[in-house]
């Protein structure tokens, strides 16, 4: 049981090149997130899907898209690169809504140059 | 009303010492407020969890104080140890509703041993 996985554990892009981050969980959760982390202003939700086939925008989605390919599986893209998407990227999973915990992955550090 | 805030920034204590990190929401529909722990290059995980039902939920070394006239909740660490030193996030939620968080900016806590 690995819980929420990340791939990959560092990236370094050019600005203007594309990338996919991808998560995957092994939970049967039915609620997955992708947030970013910058300092000083803790967890910030980019998009979310509180089930298989829906997604929904966060607190700061310009930038990025977001595929649910499946119940285990939620990828976060960045379309064209920009320095200030330069951060540290946690996917999350729920089992359902608002109250229950939270599992984090370990996290994607992303610099783009 | 959306937000979360959250303090201080940092905190400094000495082995033994109690550490004491506040949060105030200003939605009152909001009923999950847990908190999380992350350590260097590690995703967050939950430390300990309150529903405003309880004014306190005590574990091991942990307590959450509640206080839902005043719309604050504080994470007490008795005994604080070395081991202790991390970055604590505070949050809440709704149990339904939402599959959103909101986040605190987070309490980087340095334990002296």
């Amino acid at each position: 049981n690995a819980g929420v996985t990340q791939t990959p554990k560092f990236q370094v892009l050019k600005t203007g090149q594309s990338m996919t981050l991808q998560c995957a969980q092994d939970m049967n959760h039915n609620s997955m997130y992708w947030y970013r982390q910058d300092p000083g202003m803790g967890l910030r939700l980019i998009y979310y899907s509180a089930s298989e086939g829906t997604t929904d925008k966060g607190e700061v989605p310009n930038g990025y898209n977001v595929s649910r390919l499946n119940k285990r599986e939620f990828s976060l893209r960045l379309e064209s690169a920009a320095p200030s998407q330069t951060s540290v990227y946690f996917c999350a999973s729920t089992q359902g809504t608002g109250g229950d915990e939270q599992y984090f992955g370990p996290g994607t550090r992303l610099t783009v140059t | 009303q959306q937000q979360v805030k959250q303090s201080p920034q940092s905190l400094i204590v000495q082995k033994g010492g109690i550490s004491i990190i506040n949060c105030a929401y200003e939605n009152t529909a909001f009923d999950y407020f847990p908190w999380y722990q992350q350590f260097p290059g590690k995703g967050p995980a939950l430390l300990i969890a309150i529903r405003p039902d309880v004014s306190e939920k005590k574990e091991g070394r942990f307590t959450i104080s509640f206080n839902k006239s005043a719309k604050q909740f504080s994470l007490h660490i008795m005994d604080s140890q070395p081991g202790d030193s991390a970055t604590y996030f505070c949050a809440a939620s709704m149990h339904s509703g939402t599959y959103k968080y909101i986040f605190g900016t987070g309490t980087r806590l340095k334990v002296l041993a």
